[in-house]
Order: C-alpha cells, then sequence, then structure tokens
C-alpha cells in the first residue's frame, strides 16, 4: 500500500514557541487524514482532522494545512508548551468506507524549558 | 464515559507460545481495530471489526487472528509466537462511521 512519510524524525522548540511538524503522503486517493499525539506509555490521541476537501483547519492551539498539489500536511502548534512534548502522527484514510488508517513514522518533539 | 480498555497491558512469553489480547470499546462504538506498533515499522493495521465481522484486514501472516463479540469487545490472537512479534499491541474504537479513532493504553508483548 501507499505509505505516509514524515520530513523530520525529531523537532527541539523552545517553550512559548511555535511548533511545525510535516508529513509528506504518497497515495492521491487518500481524502481524509488525521493528526495523532502520542506520550510516553500512551495510546495515540486524536488531535485534529481534516478533509481533502480542506487546506487549513483550526482546533485550539493547532492548526492543519494541506497541500494536495505537493501531498503535504503540516501541524502547527501555537506557543508550545511542555505538555506539548510528545511523538506526532500524521494518519491517512484512502477514500471509501474504510477505517484502516495508514500511519506516518512519527515526529519527537521535545520543548526545551 | 470510559475508555478503551485493554487487558493484559504487559505480558511475556515465550517463542512458539500463543497469546490472546483483549480489548473493550468505548460505549456505543461498534467498530474496533488492531493496530501494531514498533520502534522500526511504526503503527501498522491488524485488522477491524463491526458488528461482529472482519471488515478489513491488514498485511500481516495468519498466525494473526482475531474476532468480536455481540457486545462489541474484541479480542487478538497471535499464534506460534516469534521474537518479532514483540509489540506495543493497540485497540481503537470508533462509531463504525468515518472518523476519529480512540486508541487504548495498548497491550506490551515481549516474546522471548
Amino acid at each position: 500500500g501507499e505509505s505516509v512519510g514524515l520530513h523530520l524524525p525529531t523537532l527541539s522548540v523552545q517553550e512559548g514557541d511555535n511548533s511545525i511538524i510535516n508529513c509528506a503522503y504518497s497515495n492521491s486517493a487518500s481524502d481524509y487524514f488525521i493528526w495523532y499525539k502520542q506520550e510516553s506509555g500512551k495510546g495515540p490521541q486524536f488531535i485534529i482532522d481534516i478533509r481533502s476537501n480542506m487546506d487549513k483547519r483550526q482546533g485550539q492551539r493547532v492548526t492543519v494545512l494541506l497541500n494536495k498539489t505537493v501531498k503535504h500536511l503540516s501541524l502547527q502548534i501555537a506557543a508550545t508548551q511542555p505538555g506539548d512534548s510528545a511523538v506526532y502522527f500524521c494518519a491517512e484514510i484512502e477514500g471509501g468506507s474504510a477505517r484502516q488508517l495508514t500511519f506516518g513514522s512519527g515526529t519527537q518533539l521535545t520543548v526545551l524549558p | 464515559k470510559a475508555g478503551v480498555t485493554q487487558t493484559p497491558r504487559y505480558l511475556i512469553k515465550t517463542r512458539g507460545q500463543q497469546v490472546t489480547l483483549s480489548c473493550s470499546p468505548i460505549s456505543g462504538h461498534r467498530s474496533v481495530s488492531w493496530y501494531q506498533q514498533t520502534p522500526g515499522q511504526g503503527l501498522q493495521f491488524l485488522f477491524e471489526y463491526f458488528s461482529e465481522t472482519q471488515r478489513n484486514k491488514g498485511n500481516f501472516p495468519g498466525r494473526f487472528s482475531g474476532r468480536q463479540f455481540s457486545n462489541s469487545r474484541s479480542e487478538m490472537n497471535v499464534s506460534t509466537l516469534e521474537l518479532g512479534d514483540s509489540a506495543l499491541y493497540l485497540c481503537a474504537s470508533n462509531t463504525g462511521l468515518r472518523g476519529e479513532l480512540f486508541f487504548g493504553e495498548g497491550s506490551r508483548l515481549t516474546v522471548l
């Protein structure tokens, strides 16, 4: 199947700065994308999703941008806090009724004091 | 509302043994999916059940199987365990419609 990849395996930011986590996907048939956060010892936690008919979606302190032309997804976290330190995964679902998620390899975000 | 509950949280087995993992979805959720997470392969889809029927299956050998009961609880079984089966097994539930999956904390399996 198609794979979802991430540009960087690790990202360190200063507390209070904005974070940008990137993700590239290759399946043109994917029409739904989700960002998950996974803290050590826990299962992935839903952050935000976006459908392919949108190019931007905002949540609380988070914004997801979708560029279908270059098959690129990004997660922006405003005013990054120590509690944001975690591994972030993007995931895609191909068009249709399937609920099978294809996950990227993840980016470890470390927030520096 | 209680979240997704997985048992056991940790277990150690030896090669050749089999293991059964259990997942209780969020109340009202009829879809349960299973994922394997390893450092090398990341998160990989195993299978999805909805109303006791396997609706989708990932690319794993037949040693990996699952089932879902009428109360939506699900089990997965791995037979003839191999060292490479050591992983965090995650269960996720949702209503059955497309949308976010709610993950449990996982069952960490170590095969010696």
